[in-house]
């Protein structure tokens, strides 16, 4: 049981590239998320899906796209890279308990943007 | 979603007692009150959650008051591998979980 992974775990990118995060979770979760952290600072949710399929705005969605496609898996795409973007990039689950949740956490990408 | 406010950092030595108290004056009555622990380089990890009184688990505990308008996640004799940043969440009873992190506390545990 590995929980949440994710893929790459680093990766540097020239200003206006392109790349997809993948996050994967074997916990047959409903719910998964990309958070961005930058520095010293909380996490900030970008994009959400509560289901296979579907997916929904956070906080700050503005530069990212995201996919469903299978319940398992969570991608998050970044279509033309900008120096704001630099962050560290962490995909969670969580499954709908009727009271309260928990989420699990990926162990994170560090993504610099040049 | 309720808006909380915490001690940006605390420090401690080992052996003693840390208790972090956060508010969250506009929590709703079917809010949830969970705590996240996130050690450096790591995503951030499940502690702790209660609505009411008080929980313990075998990490921590968590009191809430009656009019639920703050919490103390207290952390019994910590030692240096409990330094890390702590997040208090108000998170809604409903089927879209939208969770808030704040800048959380930062504690760090001296020998």
């Amino acid at each position: 049981n590995a929980g949440v992974t994710q893929t790459p775990k680093f990766r540097v990118l020239k200003t206006g590239q392109s790349m997809t995060l993948l996050c994967a979770q074997d916990m047959n979760h409903e719910y998964m998320y990309w958070y961005r952290q930058d520095p010293g600072m909380g996490l900030r949710l970008i994009h959400y899906s509560v289901g296979e399929g579907t997916t929904a705005k956070g906080e700050v969605p503005d530069g990212y796209n995201v996919s469903r496609l299978k319940k398992q898996n969570f991608l998050l795409g970044l279509e033309s890279a900008a120096p704001s973007q630099t962050s560290v990039y962490f995909c969670a689950s969580s499954y709908p308990t009727g009271g309260g949740e928990t989420q699990y956490f990926g162990p994170g990408t560090r993504l610099l943007v040049l | 979603l309720a808006k909380t406010t915490q001690p940006i950092s605390m420090d401690s030595y080992e052996g003693q007692e840390v208790n972090i108290t956060c508010s969250h004056n506009n929590i709703a009555t079917n809010d949830y009150i969970t705590w996240y622990q996130q050690f450096p380089s790591q995503g951030p990890r499940f502690i702790i959650q209660g609505y009411k009184t008080k929980v313990t688990n075998e990490v921590a505990s968590l009191f809430i008051p009656a009019d639920r308008k703050s919490s103390t996640l207290s952390l019994p004799r910590v030692s240096l591998s409990d330094t890390a940043v702590y997040y208090c969440l108000v998170v809604p009873r409903s089927n879209d979980y939208k969770l808030s992190f704040g800048a959380g506390t930062t504690v760090t545990v001296r020998a």
